[in-house]
């Protein structure tokens, strides 16, 4: 079955140093990989999304992603945190080689940036 | 300015009345969404339109209808048969329902019923 895994519910780090916010993926084919990040009462914005080419993706508002074939993973990243970066992150997943017209997403990860 | 537009913010309904979300977007997709979200259960689709006139069920479309009568709005109606529809529900639309496509989302509605 596919699915898409964001095994921490909560993330906490500090104001300047880096964060992870992990996600791994089981689909049949080829994944379409996508970030997207959700502050409080809000609608998501989409970050960053991984298709083809370069394992390093790079987004918006700083944050980047790496594609990891072998481990399943995609997961996002920042080179120092702000307070303003915390909020509900989302990763989804499409597989390519289905006839999946939906998205398969993760339940989320609060990320809070303390000052 | 482009994007998608949801209203009410705030939509309070009794047990048994129907109630309709609007969604419009400006951005000349062809592909809508509609998601319910819950705490700690993520997004969940309830149905998706790839062009005027079609639309397909999601995974929880029991107790929801829609229309796409034209390609810029995409309301949902939450009918009585839909039995715990308090939630926040999410509209998106996409350039079309390809995979490599990524979604643009509304401000969400926030549903309660009373």
């Amino acid at each position: 079955a596919q699915s898409v895994a964001q095994p921490e519910d909560q993330v906490n780090v500090a104001e300047g140093n880096p964060l992870t916010v992990k996600c791994t993926y089981s689909v049949s084919g080829n994944p379409y990989l996508f970030w997207y990040v959700q502050y409080p009462n809000r609608g998501l914005q989409f970050l960053l999304k991984y298709i083809t080419g370069d394992n390093l993706v790079k987004g918006s508002y700083g944050f980047e992603a790496e594609f990891n074939k072998s481990q399943t993973s995609f997961h996002l990243k920042k080179p120092s945190a702000l307070v303003s970066d915390s909020a509900l992150y989302f990763c989804a997943v499409r597989d390519y080689n289905g006839n999946n017209r939906k998205l398969i997403w993760g339940l989320g990860t609060s990320l809070a940036v303390n000052p | 300015d482009g994007g998608i537009t949801q209203s009410p913010k705030y939509l309070f309904r009794k047990e048994g009345q129907n109630v309709t979300l609007s969604c419009e977007q400006n951005l000349n997709h062809d592909a809508m969404y509609w998601y319910r979200q819950d705490p700690g259960q993520g997004l969940r689709l309830i149905y998706y339109s790839q062009i005027v006139n079609d639309f397909q069920k999601g995974d929880i479309a029991e107790g929801y209808s829609v229309s796409r009568e034209k390609k810029e709005s995409f309301p949902l109606t939450v009918t009585s048969a839909q039995k715990n529809p308090t939630a926040f529900y999410l509209c998106a639309s996409s350039m079309s329902t390809s995979s490599y496509n990524e979604q643009f989302f509304g401000p969400g509605t926030r549903l309660t019923v009373l």
